[in-house]
């Protein structure tokens, strides 16, 4: 159990053009899912935590006109990469925690690896 | 300080060694504890996940948790190449879902056949 599908897994786009990934929980319900970005050989930083039915709460430095996070059900969260440069590429990586079993670990997505070129 | 600190590796392993993954913290008021692998390119898969002090075992994975010297370890018995990965650890005060997790960055992993 607690499978988190991640879509597309890959995606390349041009300067400019915005890029929306999805986060789906499979098999349970996510009130919570947070939105990660890796870049090579470094750890994950935390880049907002998003909320069903409410506004997400973005980490110091990420801007939050640029990511777009809108979390409109149980089991869905979207991440939108506006107007995106060169300098967004990396792996975005969102996660979701089972919140009605108490404390628990989170789950991850397999992640989306986004190229601006 | 860097609330969490991991050496980054490479480890390298010959097939069969036990391997001893460690992660040091800062932060008293973390409770929860797991530990992750990531492979290349992919998401990363919850190995353990334990509370508190002690010791947790899985198969041939074995987590410990040292509070008082804010001190985790995780152990592989009989590795294998598939182990190769980066392992992460990471932390929270909640549980993972109230405020997220603290992770540290990773010891690439290799395994030697």
């Amino acid at each position: 159990g607690a499978v988190v599908s991640q879509h597309p897994s890959w995606v390349i786009c041009k300067s400019g053009t915005s890029v929306k990934i999805e986060c789906r929980s499979l098999d349970f319900q996510a009130t919570t899912m947070f939105w990660y970005r890796q870049f090579p050989k470094q750890s994950l930083m935390l880049m907002a935590t998003s909320n069903e039915g409410s506004k997400a709460t973005y980490e110091q430095g990420v801007e939050k006109d640029k990511f777009l996070i809108n979390h409109a059900s149980l089991t869905l969260s979207t991440l939108t990469v506006t107007s995106a440069h060169p300098e967004d590429s990396s792996f975005y990586i969102c996660s979701a925690w089972v919140s009605d079993r108490g404390p628990s670990p989170l789950h991850f997505g397999n992640g989306t690896r986004l190229t601006v070129t | 300080q860097k609330e969490v600190e991991q050496d980054p590796g490479p480890l390298s392993v010959p097939e069969g060694a036990i391997v001893s993954l460690n992660c040091t913290y800062s932060n008293s008021a973390f409770q929860y504890f797991m530990w992750y692998r990531q492979y290349s390119r992919k998401g990363p898969e919850l190995l353990m996940y334990t509370y508190s002090s002690g010791n947790k075992e899985d198969g041939r994975f074995t987590a410990q948790v040292d509070k008082s010297s804010k001190y985790i370890s995780l152990f592989i018995r009989d590795s294998q190449p598939s182990d190769s990965a980066t392992y992460l650890c990471a932390m929270s005060r909640s549980g993972g879902g109230a405020d997220g997790l603290t992770f540290g960055k990773g010891t690439h992993l290799i395994i030697q056949p």
